[in-house]
């Protein structure tokens, strides 16, 4: 298995525009994370799916942000409109059904806001 | 991705000695605790974990030991080599619930 993909790996943007970030669990896990890394607060959780269900979504910092999993193997992160405070690295991560022993992380996104 | 300069404590040791990472957790109600690697460009990577029934489990070159009583959880990492350069995060979490909150992270820079 390829792991957790995410795209894009880096991301500039101009403040007000919206952004999409993209992430492919590992086939077969039935839970999904995203995470976001910043200098100030290391890594929040700021939201997770169960089955495709959203179960906790209080990390999310405000409206502007919000993510959607379609369908198994996929989920998007949107922020609309972006601001320079969301500027951080955005993790996406899966677990099996085992539990959240071996959580996988993806590579990243590197998001700048200008 | 990557752990973006974070100001993080740093803790500098010579190749070959041995390390230890300590971290405090926060949740009296956690029972489950992970310990995870991140190096620079990546993802955090699981290490090891530790369920509260334990004080100690081993690992290849890596120790974890809880101290339940504290809250104190710590990571020893045997003969450190060069490639354990890395930010170290502890994480715990309440059994059975997939949410898992993570440490601030301890950057580990190893001396020649």
């Amino acid at each position: 298995d390829a792991g957790v993909i995410q795209s894009p790996r880096h991301e500039v943007t101009e403040m007000g525009q919206e952004v999409t970030l993209r992430c492919k669990p590992i086939s077969g896990h039935n839970s999904l994370f995203w995470y976001r890394q910043t200098m100030m607060r290391g890594l929040e959780l700021l939201i997770y799916f169960n089955n495709n269900v959203p179960i906790d979504d209080s990390g999310m910092p405000e409206d502007r942000f919000s993510a959607k999993m379609p369908n198994a193997s996929f989920s998007t992160l949107k922020i609309q409109p972006s601001e320079p405070r969301d500027s951080a690295v955005y993790f996406c991560a899966s677990i099996g059904a085992g539990g959240p022993y071996e959580q996988y992380f993806g590579p990243g996104t590197r998001l700048t806001v200008t | 991705g990557e752990s973006v300069g974070l100001h993080l404590p740093t803790l500098s040791v010579q190749e070959g000695d041995n390390s230890i990472i300590n971290c405090a957790y926060s949740n009296s109600a956690s029972d489950y605790f992970i310990w995870y690697k991140q190096e620079s460009g990546k993802g955090p990577q699981f290490i090891i974990d530790i369920r509260s029934n334990m004080d100690k489990r081993q690992g290849q070159r890596v120790t974890v030991l809880l101290n339940k009583t504290v809250k104190h959880l710590s990571l020893q990492i045997a003969a450190t080599q060069p490639g354990d350069s890395a930010v170290y995060f502890c994480a715990e979490n309440v059994w059975r619930d997939d949410k898992i909150i993570f440490g601030k992270g301890t950057r580990l820079h190893i001396l020649p």
